[in-house]
């Protein structure tokens, strides 16, 4: 199994402002993930945090609204930038260590923007 | 692609009910099977898993079938405590680079 710390665990933050969230895992994982849960809905799948390059970003994702960085096995960070209260939202981190095990999850960040 | 339907929710049942959460899916390739609580205020847990066809996955007096010819995963448990009460979630696991699809969830809440 995989602990995974994620700061901070809630923020509410002005419109326009960007906010970057953190995500520690406890061992090294081989892959990484960011998702956001809206209030009431499941979990959409942001992107793959890479180590040492580019996230990959899933349709609808773009890199200039959500960077990350991966720069070790250990450690990535999401930005959410130029919020608008559309972005409020539960963003998750989540490792795995091999195709087809389970996903662990960090206690998610609340981000309320206004 | 992959896709989890959940039946729709929320469900509300009274302590030492039988609880019955209906999940199929659409996948390449043979999948991983999940189901996932969030209680409230947290992130994800894992609860059971089933890596092949007719694998049942067990924890905390909860279980699922992988049933691939029906393409079911649905969670079971015989007698619900209050303390039961949070969001499950379905989930699959394939070869696509370790990405998981999520169902929608289902709100269960067990009233005493």
């Amino acid at each position: 199994s995989a602990v995974i710390s994620q700061k901070p665990s809630r923020d509410i933050c002005q419109r326009g402002t960007s906010l970057t969230i953190q995500c520690q895992v406890d061992s090294q994982v081989t892959m990484m993930f960011w998702y956001r849960q809206q209030p009431g809905q499941s979990l959409t799948l942001i992107a793959t945090a890479n180590q040492g390059s580019e996230a990959t970003y899933e349709s609808g994702f773009v890199i200039d609204k959500f960077p990350i960085s991966r720069p070790n096995l250990t450690f990535s960070t999401l930005t959410v930038s130029n919020m608008s209260p559309e972005d409020s939202s539960i963003y998750l981190c989540s490792v795995s260590s091999y195709e087809n095990t389970e996903a662990f999850f960090g206690q998610g960040t609340r981000l309320t923007v206004v | 692609g992959n896709s989890v339907t959940q039946m729709e929710g929320p469900v509300t049942l009274s302590e030492e009910a039988f609880l019955t959460i209906n999940c199929t899916y659409t996948a390449t390739g043979y999948p991983s099977l999940f189901w996932y609580v969030q209680y409230p205020g947290e992130g994800l847990q894992l609860l059971l898993k089933a890596t092949k066809a007719d694998d049942k996955g067990s924890n905390k007096g909860f279980e699922a079938t992988y049933r691939k010819e029906t393409t079911s995963f649905h969670l079971e448990k015989g007698s619900v405590q209050v303390s039961d009460s949070a969001v499950y979630f379905c989930a699959l696991s394939n070869t696509n680079a370790g990405k998981s699809t999520f169902g929608d969830g289902t709100t269960l809440t067990v009233k005493p």
